[in-house]
């Protein structure tokens, strides 16, 4: 089946630094989304992007669907974007969601 | 606007006793699904549904039974908790013509 990898596994950043992550797939994708889970458990999603940029305030993705990569981008990290960041993408039609491990980001004040 | 809720939130239970986690969505999204997340593992998906009763199997479903009887509720029962159950729970749902999954608040289950 279809292998999602994100990098870094852990990130911490100080308040106001910017930060790339970084998700590969191993094979085509037509439905590839980014959600956030804070350190409450809630998983929020942030973009459901499979080819393309979109930005939403100080987030943005880019997904280059040929070369099998998303990256997500923060800008200005807050104490308040610390949790954990998962990829997830669709294998075998449009209901199995498959989920990376995730970059475990702490912004520390 | 409600949106989607799971309950209970937190639940401890003992080893083969049954169980039902609830799940209601008030956006009448079509398609609602089960995950459950543990350390190691991530994310797994259980079973899904495309709309009432019509329900399939996901990566995990052994020891797992759910039902659809009405659009806005999807209830995953575990009909004989064993330990290896012990999860937190997520119930998510999307539009049929939208892709983005949204998630409810999860239920933290314990099997004793």
């Amino acid at each position: 089946g279809i292998q999602v990898e994100q990098s870094p596994p852990d990130l911490i950043l100080q308040e106001g630094a910017n930060s790339t992550l970084r998700c590969n797939f191993s094979d085509s994708v037509n439905n590839l989304q980014w959600f956030h889970q804070n350190p409450w458990g809630q998983l929020i999603n942030l973009f459901y992007i499979p080819s393309g940029t979109k930005q939403n305030g100080r987030l943005s993705a880019t997904t280059v669907a040929t070369e099998r990569y998303s990256l997500l981008y923060i800008s200005s990290s807050q104490t308040t974007d610390s949790g954990v960041y998962f990829c997830a993408v669709v294998s075998g039609g449009y209901n199995k969601l498959i989920f990376g491990a995730g970059t475990r980001l702490a912004v520390h004040p | 606007d409600a949106g989607i809720t799971q309950s209970p939130r937190y639940k401890i239970t003992e080893t083969g006793r049954q169980v039902t986690l609830m799940c209601h969505q008030t956006w009448s999204h079509s398609y609602m699904f089960w995950y459950r997340q543990d350390l190691g593992h991530g994310l797994r998906l259980i079973y899904y549904s495309a709309a009432a009763d019509i329900t399939d199997k996901g990566e995990v479903p052994d020891g797992y039974v759910v039902s659809r009887s009405k659009t806005e509720n999807f209830p995953l029962t575990l009909e004989s908790a064993t330990r290896s159950q012990t999860s937190v729970y997520f119930c998510a749902s999307r539009d049929s013509r939208q892709l983005a999954l949204f998630f409810g608040p999860g239920t933290r289950l314990t099997v004793l």
